[in-house]
């Protein structure tokens, strides 16, 4: 089965540290990854997706086709960071859609 | 925010009874989805439908039931075969095309007691 795994389910860090939230996909090609990113009451959204190459909200996220890894980073936590991030992928050939991984729940302590 | 609407936001059944969620999107989008939300299994896909009048299991559909009469709705039929119904459920909405970003409603909570 082709799957999206985020090993950590739970990541505590101070604020200011850094932090990186694992996801390792399993398929041989070229998937679309994306990290989407639910904040306390809020619906989910968008973070950032791996085509855009950019930088939202201090998080980066490099495809190292290699290892099959899409892991998320940002360099100096915040607390305003803390909320559950999911990595996703779609796969054009099998219709568009999105599977997610378990999910990650980031806690940035004062 | 906005664009896609989940109604109700909270619901409860009993045991047996079949109950329908509702799904509205504003945005235009062809693709529509539902996905069922519990807790360490992230998001799992139930159904998804690219054009009206089409939809196609997704990795969890049996005792779910959906339809695609108008672009703008998508709603989730939870039937009385579905095991374990109480749950999160979420819809999307997206574009077909390359780079498509998946937009989500806010959620409906349903508990079957």
């Amino acid at each position: 089965a082709q799957r999206v795994t985020q090993p950590e389910k739970l990541l505590s860090v101070f604020k200011g540290a850094p932090v990186e939230l694992k996801c390792n996909y399993s398929y041989s090609g070229s998937p679309e990854l994306f990290w989407y990113v639910q904040y306390s009451r809020q619906r989910l959204q968008l973070l950032l997706r791996h085509i855009s190459r950019e930088s939202i909200k201090g998080f980066t996220a490099d495809l190292n086709k290699g290892e099959t890894s899409f892991h998320l980073k940002k360099p100096f936590a915040q607390e305003e960071d803390s909320a559950m991030y999911y990595c996703a992928r779609v796969i054009k050939a099998a219709g568009n859609k999105l599977t997610f991984g378990g999910g990650t729940r980031v806690l940035v302590k004062p | 925010d906005g664009g896609i609407t989940q109604s109700p936001k909270y619901l409860f059944r009993k045991e047996g009874q079949n109950v329908t969620l509702s799904c509205e999107q504003n945005l235009n989008h062809d693709a529509m989805y539902w996905y069922r939300q519990d807790p360490g299994q992230g998001l799992r896909l139930i159904y998804y439908s690219q054009i009206v009048n089409d939809f196609q299991k997704g990795d969890i559909a049996e005792g779910y039931s959906v339809s695609r009469e108008k672009k703008e709705s998508f709603p989730l039929t939870v039937t009385s075969a579905q095991k374990n119904p109480t749950a999160f459920y979420l819809c999307a909405s997206s574009t077909t095309g390359a780079g498509n970003t998946i937009y989500f409603g806010e959620g409906s909570w349903l508990t079957v007691v």
